[in-house]
């Protein structure tokens, strides 16, 4: 299995708070991206990474900021937490462009009350 | 701008039997991989199979195999001799090599009965 690990794996916060996930690689491989999952909507990508400090927006980027200053840590950040963020989190890596095959964290389930 | 389309919200299918999830996708890019991902009720995300949109053979991977039909742009995933175990949430996914984003399907539920 692909070195991935996502922290915290469960987080309960209040609206109007900042939260921040880590996904931390031992691959090495150098693309990352986080991803929500809510019914019905399947995985939408929110952000991703294609190299150290080169980040770039997904479809729902809105709220949400990243940041990529070692090969093997990407950190995803809610400046204010709003209840519309309740949902599970994934971070995933793939080796290169030309190789999409991702492999995902286990995944974070976030609760904003 | 790429999306996925999956028309079966859930299947039921008797074990033993071969299912086939249904996967269209919308892209302008000429130069694309489309992706199976298979999620468990534990939650993990596996990856199961993948088809480039030049390779000529449709893919295959053990059980599964990829209906890859360019002109009608629809990529099946086909489970052989369904199993229990292959119960879960089935995933399809496109990403355009242009844009290097990957995107997701809303998934099938497949449930596997005994």
């Amino acid at each position: 299995d692909a070195g991935i690990t996502q922290s915290p794996r469960h987080k309960v916060t209040e609206t109007g708070t900042p939260v921040t996930l880590r996904c931390h690689q031992t691959e090495n491989h150098r693309y990352m991206y986080w991803y929500r999952q809510d019914p019905g909507h399947g995985l939408r990508l929110i952000h991703y990474s294609y190299g150290v400090k080169d980040t770039d927006k997904g479809e729902v980027s809105d709220g949400y900021s990243v940041s990529r200053s070692k090969t093997e840590d990407f950190l995803l950040t809610l400046e204010s937490a709003t209840s519309s963020q309740t949902s599970v989190y994934f971070c995933a890596i793939s080796e290169s462009k030309g190789n999409q095959k991702l492999f995902f964290g286990s995944g974070t389930q976030l609760s904003v009350l | 701008a790429q999306k996925i389309t999956q028309t079966q919200p859930g299947m039921f299918v008797q074990e033993k039997e071969a299912v086939t999830l249904d996967c269209t996708y919308d892209t302008s890019d000429p130069s694309y991989g489309l992706f199976w991902y298979k999620q468990p009720s534990s939650g993990e995300m596996i990856f199961l199979i993948y088809q480039g949109s030049y390779d000529q053979q449709n893919a295959t991977e053990g059980r599964y195999s990829l209906n890859f039909q360019k002109a009608r742009k629809s990529a099946n995933l086909v489970i052989s001799a369904s199993q229990l175990g292959d119960s879960a949430m089935y995933f399809c996914a496109i990403v355009n090599f242009g844009n290097e984003k990957l995107t997701f399907g809303t998934g099938t539920r497949l449930t596997i009965i005994p």
